[in-house]
Formats: C-alpha cells, structure tokens, sequence
C-alpha cells in the first residue's frame, strides 16, 4: 500500500516560489504504470489539478497555470516535488500529492496547507 | 472543451437514491473517476473506469456513462455518504488532467 506525504513551506511571500516535497513508500516513483500528481484546494473551493510526471521524467502541467510550475523527481530518495513560481495570494490553498494509475488518484497524501502572505 | 460540470449541491433522503452527474465533451472518449471529500479530509477515489470499486467502497456506489455524462450512482444513501464528490477525467488533448466542479451531498 502506498503512503504519501507531504512537506514544505506553510508560508511563502508574495511573488516567491512555492516549493513542496511528496514523500513516497511502500512503492517506487520509478515503477511503470503511474504517474505523480500534484493537486491543490484553496479554502473552501474544489480541486484543480496541478500536474504530473510520469516515472520516465515527462511532464504535464495545467495550461492554466501558464509556465509557473514545474514538477520534478528525486529517485534517490523516493520522492517527488513542485515548485510554483511568482506566487499570489491566489495560490493560497492546501496542496495534496497523489499517485494515478488506471485512470485515477489511488492513493493520496494528507494534504499540507500554503498560505502566500507578506 | 476542458470542463467537467457539476450541479453544486444535491440531497437526498436517508435510505434513498442519489445521482450525481458530470457533463463534459471529453467524456465521450475517456472514463471519469469520482472522488469523496469529507471535510478536513484527503479526497478518497469512489469509482474508476467503467464502473470499478476499489477494495473498501461500499457496493451502494455505482458508475455509469451516456453520452457526455458521467454519472455516480448512491443507492441507499447512508448519513455518512454527506459529503462533497468530484469527478475527474482528462481533456480533451488526453495529456491533462481536469476535476469537475464539484457536488455536495446532503443526507436529510
């Protein structure tokens, strides 16, 4: 059974870069078959897919976030991270990691709150 | 198009059925999966695919497609069903990912 977690800054400035780590076990972030999403909630609204990558290092993100994400892989140590650039208080929201394979979000992480303010 | 819509809010009584739908184009080319959120809490996969239950999801919850829309079927709701439901599936290009609006279901 996979477990997620996730780590990172809780508060971040305006206009600086988010960075978020999803630590992963019971399973390899380079095992075939799935892809690594990030996944936020700003307070009292509903999901919006962030992005993901798959285990051979491809990437896709949501256009709507226009070149400010980016996702990355650290096989060493089993994990996976983002970082989301030129925050606004827009970007206020809990970020939660999941893994999807098969056509959906299996397992997820507990979900970590970011909150942008000066 | 890359939306999934939800109508925002639905309830049902305790012991009857409850359908919940999701509207988009690319729909009619891939599966939605569906997504339980009670408050405070990660979001829990439902339903998958056609209509696949993961291990642990009661068999009152049920899948099914028509058209553009994807459906979540509970059938003898339970109060702990009250809670907010997504969908997902992917655009329309395949590469992305989307969520639905959102739903939130009341058990009177």
């Amino acid at each position: 059974q996979l477990q997620l977690q996730e780590s990172g800054s809780g508060l971040v400035k305006p206009s600086q870069t988010l960075s978020l780590t999803c630590a992963v076990s019971g399973g390899s972030i380079s095992s075939g078959g799935y892809s690594w999403s990030w996944i936020r909630q700003p307070p009292g609204k509903g999901l919006e897919w962030i992005g993901y990558i798959y285990h051979s290092g491809d990437t896709y993100y949501n256009p709507s976030l226009r070149g400010r994400v980016t996702i990355s892989l650290d096989r060493s140590k089993n994990q996976f991270s983002l970082k989301l650039s030129s925050v606004t208080a827009a970007d206020t929201a809990v970020y939660y990691c999941a893994n999807y394979g098969d056509g959906a979000f299996d397992f997820w992480g507990q979900g970590t709150l970011v909150t942008v303010s000066s | 198009s890359s939306e999934l819509t939800q109508d925002p809010a639905v309830s049902v009584a305790l012991g009857q059925t409850v359908r919940i739908t999701c509207r988009g184009d690319s729909l009619r080319i891939y599966y939605a999966s569906w997504y339980q959120q009670k408050p405070g809490q990660a979001p829990v996969v439902v339903i998958s695919g056609k209509n696949n239950r993961p291990s642990g999801i009661p068999d009152r919850f049920s899948g099914s497609i028509s058209g553009n829309t994807a459906s979540l079927t509970i059938t003898g709701a339970q109060a702990e069903d009250e809670a907010d439901y997504y969908c997902n599936s992917r655009d329309s290009s395949g590469h992305h990912l989307v969520f639905g609006t959102g739903t939130k279901v009341t058990v009177l």
